[in-house]
C-alpha cells in the first residue's frame, strides 16, 4: 500500500512570510496527488490536485500554489502568508482505478 | 455542483447503543459514496465504500438514491468507535476526486 510523508508536522510563520510544505509518496508510481485543508466544522476542502508531473489543477482561488516537480513529490507554497492561511493541511494520493485515497499525517500551520 | 452534507457536527452515544451518522448528498449523476474515519492521533483512512457492500468494524452504510442519503450505522457502538467521520462523494466522470462533508465527531461514552 501507499505511504504518504509530510513535513514539517507543525509550522508557525509570521504574516507575509513564504511557505513551502512538502509531501512525498512511497509504494506506488504515477499516483494522483491532492492537497486538502481541514478546518473544524468545515470538513476537508480540496485545494489542488495533480494527475502527473507538472500538471496542477486548482479547486479554489487562494493565496496558495502547488507544484509537482517529481512523480511522487507534491509541494504546497505561498509567497506571502495571510492569517487566513492558518489550518491543517493534508496531502493525499491514490490510483484512479482503486479510488481509495491514502492520507499523510498532516501539517499544522499557524500564521501569526 | 455536487455537495455532501453531514447535519450533525457532534454525536454522543453510550456504549452498546445503536449509532447512525447521517450523510446526504446532492448530485445529478450516479455517484460513488465513501465513509472515511480519523481516530485520535491517527491518519484519515477509508472505512467503507458503497460499491463494496461490506461491513467494516460492524459499520454498514446503504446508498439510498431516492433519499440521496448514505447514512452510516452500527447496532452496538463501542468506545473505540469514537472518532471523526467524513462522508465523501466521487463523481463518476471525474475519477477519484472526492467531495467531503463537514464531518461528524462521534463520542461513545462508557
Amino acid at each position: 500500500s501507499q505511504t504518504i510523508h509530510q513535513w514539517p508536522a507543525t509550522l508557525v510563520q509570521p504574516v507575509g512570510s513564504p511557505l513551502s510544505l512538502e509531501c512525498t509518496v512511497e509504494g506506488t508510481s504515477n499516483p494522483n496527488l491532492y492537497w486538502y485543508r481541514q478546518a473544524a466544522g468545515r470538513g476537508l476542502q480540496l485545494l489542488f490536485y495533480s494527475v502527473g508531473i507538472g500538471q496542477i489543477s486548482s479547486e479554489v482561488p487562494q493565496n496558495l500554489s502547488a507544484s509537482r516537480p517529481q512523480d511522487r513529490q507534491f509541494i504546497l507554497s505561498s509567497k506571502k502568508l495571510l492569517l487566513s492561511d492558518s489550518g491543517f493541511y493534508l496531502c493525499a494520493a491514490d490510483k484512479s482505478s482503486y479510488n481509495e485515497q491514502f492520507f499523510g499525517p498532516g501539517t499544522r500551520l499557524t500564521v501569526l | 455542483a455536487q455537495r455532501v452534507t453531514q447535519p450533525e457536527k457532534l454525536l454522543s452515544v453510550f456504549k452498546g447503543a445503536p449509532v447512525e451518522l447521517k450523510c446526504n448528498y446532492s448530485y445529478s449523476g450516479s455517484p460513488e459514496l465513501f465513509w472515511y474515519v480519523q481516530y485520535s492521533r491517527q491518519r484519515l483512512q477509508l472505512l467503507l465504500r458503497h460499491i463494496s457492500r461490506e461491513s467494516i468494524k460492524g459499520f454498514t452504510a446503504d446508498l439510498n438514491k431516492g433519499e440521496t442519503s448514505f447514512h452510516l450505522k452500527k447496532p452496538f457502538a463501542q468506545e473505540e468507535d469514537s472518532a471523526m467521520y467524513y462522508c465523501a462523494l466521487s463523481k463518476e466522470t471525474s475519477g477519484s476526486r472526492l467531495t467531503f462533508g463537514e464531518g461528524t465527531q462521534l463520542t461513545v461514552n462508557p
